[in-house]
Parts: C-alpha cells; structure tokens; sequence
C-alpha cells in the first residue's frame, strides 16, 4: 500500500502525559499537513511542511504543540502535557505536483482520547 | 462567520434519489476540493476543481467562480454513498479551510 499512513490509529492517555503521532506520506510527495478534527466539526488546518522546511503554523497550534519532519519524509507531531481538550482525530495528508495540481492524500487519521 | 459554509447539514434519502450538497465560501482560493468521510475517519478526495465541471461515475461537482459557490450532486444514489461530505478550499499555499460538512444518510 503505497497511501498515507499513520500510526497509531487509537491512543488513549491521561491528561497530562505526553504523545506522539507519525505521519508517513506518500514517498513522492514533498508537501505534508496536519490537520485537528473534532466531533461534528471539519478538520482545522494545524501546519505544513514543503520538504523539511515548516511554512507555516496555525494558532491552534500552542506551545504544546510540536511538528517536525527532519529528513523531508515521515512526520512527527507531538503534544506535551495533554489536555481533555486536545481529544481529536489528527489527521495528515501529503500532495506532490503533478501539473497544476496539489491533490491531497489524507492519512486514515490518529483517533486521541485523553481522560 | 465561517469561510466555507456547507448546505444542508443533514440530508435524508431515499435510494434512487438525486442529491445535491451545496457550498459557499467567502475567499478567494486556488481550488476547491470535494472530500468524502465515512464513519471511523478516512477521508477520500473526491474533485478538485478550479473551474467548471468534472464528472466520475454517479458523482458531479460544479463550481461557480465569480458566484463562490459550489454543487456536489449524486445521481441514483445507493445506500453506500451513505457519509460525510466535506467541502474544502485551498489557498495560494494550498493548505485547505473546510466546511462542517454534510451527513447524508441514503436509505434502501
């Protein structure tokens, strides 16, 4: 399966405790996004990266938010000290060029409960 | 005010029906883009459109530029189709902004 995967697909953790989740896109594809879904809502865009440079965050991203993908491949999005309020689906997505197109791929998405 | 507002929020059917899913947004935007979500969270992208009309299998996506407003429409719709349809639209950066989405319900 050469589609977007993520990993884990369920966490369940305490408030307070840190979690990371992983992104692997799409091999050929440079750009990658997170975005947070909460019930009932549409996803919220998170950040993006092209290659392994971060571009651009969003202000729902706080400081307990940290994203990173240090060889322009996977990508790590962690929450330190979480709270009731970060429980989501986080999903990710990846597109690469083909034309005038950025297609998005999205991830099956990281389901988190924090209790 | 959201950017990307989706009509209705929920719609009911019959299978055989024809269904129409509506979007409105309010900046300007590269492409819009049309995404399905079934239960348990996968999402599948559907149509990008920038302009006109694209067309796959029962599945038929407008988009009305200088109106802002798109039509996802499904003909002989079947129980399957049963889902979320989100509405995004992607900026300069192509990031997306997402409407609330549409739950459609198609019953046999």
């Amino acid at each position: 399966d050469t589609g977007v995967s993520q990993n884990p697909r369920h966490k369940i953790t305490k408030r307070g405790q840190n979690v990371t989740f992983r992104c692997d896109p799409i091999s050929e594809h440079n750009r990658l996004y997170w975005y947070r879904q909460t019930l009932g809502q549409g996803p919220e865009f998170l950040t993006y990266f092209q290659n392994e440079a971060q571009l651009e965050k969003s202000r729902l991203l706080s400081d307990r938010f940290s994203a990173e993908r240090p060889k322009g491949s996977f990508s790590t999005l962690e929450i330190q000290r979480t709270e009731q309020g970060d429980s989501a689906m986080y999903l990710c997505a990846s597109s690469g060029r083909q034309g005038a197109a950025w297609t998005q791929y999205f991830g099956p998405g990281t389901r988190l409960l924090v209790l | 005010k959201n950017e990307v507002e989706q009509s209705p929020q929920n719609l009911t059917a019959q299978e055989g029906e024809f269904i129409t899913i509506n979007c409105s947004y309010s900046v300007g935007i590269s492409a819009l883009h049309w995404l399905q979500q079934h239960p348990g969270g996968g999402i599948v992208s559907l149509f990008m459109l920038s302009s006109g009309k694209k067309k796959h299998g029962r599945l038929i996506a407008t988009i009305n530029i200088q109106e802002k407003h798109s039509s996802l429409h499904i003909t002989a719709s079947h129980p399957r189709d049963s889902a979320v349809y989100i509405c995004a639209v992607g900026g300069s950066n192509y990031k997306l902004t997402f409407g609330k989405g549409t739950l459609l319900t198609v019953n046999p």
